[in-house]
């Protein structure tokens, strides 16, 4: 039972490059997150997949787009990568959307545009 | 691996002395807290969590202290240890529209020998 992974671990890109990260959990969860990580700014939401079929916008949306493949995976694209794009990134998921249900996450991917 | 969170703020205990850990949470809407525990190069893991209709919960040398009035929430940690080394984060649910966990910035705890 693995909970959550993330590929790659680690990335750099150069500006105007895309990529795509991955997310797949085992854990038969409803709700899936992706959080991006800055130092001094904790963790921001950018885009969130409450069901299967269904994505919304969270915080910090822009440069980034997303796609719930099935109910095991959620994957964050940056489709132009920018300096203010380095970050580490982080997905999780939940039973179901809001705190209450508990969040898993993945060890994190940490991605540098140069 | 680099540690995230370069700039937060930062307690200083001894090992065997208590930690209090403070957090501002900025929604009365909020309903749920959580704080999570991350420490180098990993992901966030869940410590303890409490509901607003509560103003204490305790867990194995954690308690969490809940104060609606003030917007005010703290994590306890007694006879810190080495292995209590890292960031704390607290975490919001506000129940408005489409519910969402909200992070506070994190205080990094540094465990002295």
């Amino acid at each position: 039972n693995a909970g959550v992974t993330q590929t790659p671990k680690f990335q750099v890109l150069k500006t105007g490059q895309s990529m795509t990260l991955q997310c797949a959990q085992d854990m038969n969860h409803n709700s899936m997150y992706w959080y991006r990580q800055d130092p001094g700014m904790g963790l921001r939401l950018i885009y969130y997949s409450a069901s299967e079929g269904t994505t919304d916008k969270g915080e910090v949306p822009n440069g980034y787009n997303v796609s719930r493949l099935n109910k095991r995976e959620f994957s964050l694209r940056l489709e132009s990568a920018a300096p203010s794009q380095t970050s580490v990134y982080f997905c999780a998921s939940s039973f179901g959307t809001g705190g209450s249900y508990g969040y898993t996450f993945g060890s994190g991917t940490r991605l540098t545009v140069v | 691996g680099e540690s995230v969170g370069l700039h937060l703020p930062t307690l200083s205990v001894q090992e065997g002395d208590n930690s209090i850990i403070n957090c501002a949470y900025s929604n009365s809407a909020s309903d749920y807290f959580i704080w999570y525990k991350q420490e180098s190069g990993k992901g966030p893991q869940f410590i303890i969590d409490i509901r607003s209709n509560m103003d204490k919960r305790q867990g194995q040398r954690v308690t969490v202290l809940l104060n609606k009035t003030v917007k005010h929430l703290s994590l306890q940690i007694a006879a810190t240890q080495p292995g209590d080394s890292a960031v704390y984060f607290c975490a919001e649910n506000i129940s408005e529209g489409a519910q969402k966990l909200v992070f506070g910035q994190g205080t990094r705890l540094t465990i002295n020998p």
